[in-house]
């Protein structure tokens, strides 16, 4: 079967760095997706990876390895909003999203 | 401000009865869906439309229909209402369908308790 796996909960402080992790069994696949929500919001989309390799965008970082199934979103210099749920989703062969049931984040001043 | 809306944002609703969530959109986004999110579960695709006219069943459509009558609406039925289709419902569109970067812009979510 297809699956998401990521962790419960993280807990980090702020101004540090945390790395959120996600593995993934598709069938095929067409890239992974990070989202973000912050607690009775919508998720926003943080990043797209396809190709192997590291994304930057400002203090939020997207790796993947397609030949492990892993990806890991990088948060830098954590701010108290960055407190949310980060969503980690995989396109399957079917161009159908796989979701991941997400990662709570709690950042401590 | 361009997006998503969804209403209701919250109904409480006894079981049997029919209910309609209405999604609109005006970002004449080709694609819409809808997700359910339950706690400690992954959004699970419930119905998509790739494009007006046109309606597909996702990972759990038992329970529920749909209509993509034009691009901006896309409504989602419940006919009769049980107790395990409490939940969020988020409905979401991407300017084409999900091949390629696919982004999806979600709503803001209607919360929906079944007595």
């Amino acid at each position: 079967g297809q699956n998401i796996d990521q962790p419960t909960e993280m807990t980090a402080t702020e101004g540090a760095i945390v790395q959120i992790n996600c593995t993934y069994q598709t069938s095929g696949f067409n890239g992974l997706f990070w989202y973000q929500q912050h607690a009775g919001e919508a998720p926003t989309f943080l990043s797209y990876n396809v190709l192997d390799g590291l994304e930057e965008k400002g203090r939020f970082s997207s790796f993947l390895s397609r030949s492990k199934g892993y990806s890991y979103l990088l948060l830098k210099e954590l701010q108290m909003k960055d407190s949310a749920s980060y969503l980690c989703a995989a396109l399957d062969s079917n161009y159908q999203l796989i979701w991941g049931a997400g990662t709570k984040l709690i950042i401590k001043p | 401000i361009a997006g998503i809306t969804q209403a209701p944002t919250s109904q409480i609703l006894a079981a049997g009865r029919r209910m309609t969530l209405r999604c609109t959109q005006d970002m004449r986004h080709n694609a819409m869906y809808w997700y359910r999110q339950d706690l400690g579960l992954g959004l699970r695709l419930i119905h998509y439309s790739n494009t007006a006219g046109t309606t597909g069943k996702g990972e759990v459509p038992d329970g529920y229909s749909v209509s993509r009558a034009n691009t901006d609406d896309f409504p989602l039925t419940l006919a009769s209402a049980v107790p395990s289709q409490t939940s969020v419902y988020f409905c979401a569109s991407s300017e084409s369908g999900l091949a390629g970067t696919g982004e999806l812009f979600f709503g803001e979510g209607s919360r929906l308790t079944v007595l």
